[in-house]
């Protein structure tokens, strides 16, 4: 139980151009998700929570704009990085909170290279 | 901001070896949680602790709960070459509305042969 997937496991796109990343509980209704990107050989950096239903909130330094978050349903959240450029490049993993419980379950990560 | 401090940054030791790693925090925290990240993965739940003093195993695996709530330990027995890999400890502060989780910078395992 507690699965969760994320599409597409990686991704090259030109600079310019937008990616959605999906990310999606399987087995398990998820009223909040979270949105992390993770850099080489570093821990985990929260970018934004998303509560199904209502606008995400965003931790400080992150552009809402460029990250578009969208949690339409209690299972799927997406995240759009709009106008990408290189240094957007990075691991991006989602993770989801199940029910009352504080445990979070981690999807498998989408791999963005830029060009 | 609430700081996690998770030691070793890095560990090698021999297959069959005993581990040993934790993670302190500067403020009290309610939930502890332990996971291993494979490269190119997402991390994986090994263990959640929710009490003070609370002592959990999974397998190998034993997780602490510090009873001071600033401090949670993980420990491997008998380490094999499946548990390379980065282990994360993740905390939760009480009254913290949106369920964040803050995450130590991790323990780099790896296994020599």
């Amino acid at each position: 139980g507690a699965v969760v997937s994320q599409h597409p496991s990686r991704v090259i796109c030109k600079s310019g151009t937008s990616v959605k990343i999906e990310c999606r509980s399987l087995d398990f209704q998820a009223t909040t998700m979270f949105w992390y990107r993770q850099f080489p050989k570093q821990s985990l950096m929260l970018m934004a929570t998303s509560n199904e239903g209502s606008k995400a909130t965003y931790e400080q330094g992150v552009e809402k704009d460029k990250f578009l978050i969208n949690h339409a349903s209690l299972t799927l959240s997406t995240l759009t990085v709009t106008s990408a450029h290189p240094e957007d490049s990075s691991f991006y993993i989602c993770s989801a909170r199940v029910g009352q419980i504080y445990e979070q379950y981690f999807g498998p990560g989408t791999r963005l290279t830029v060009t | 901001g609430q700081q996690l401090n998770q030691s070793p940054q890095s560990m090698f030791i021999q297959e069959g070896e005993d581990v040993s790693m934790n993670c302190t925090s500067s403020s009290i925290f309610n939930t502890w949680l332990w996971y291993k990240q494979d490269p190119g993965e997402g991390p994986v739940l090994l263990i959640a602790l929710y009490k003070a003093g609370e002592l959990t195993s999974n397998g190998r695996l034993t997780a602490q709960f510090g009873i001071t709530r600033k401090d949670s330990f993980l420990n491997i027995s008998a380490s094999i070459p499946s548990d390379v890999g980065i282990y994360f400890c993740a905390g939760r502060y009480p009254f913290q509305v949106a369920q964040k989780l803050v995450f130590g910078q991790g323990t780099r395992l790896t296994i020599n042969p």
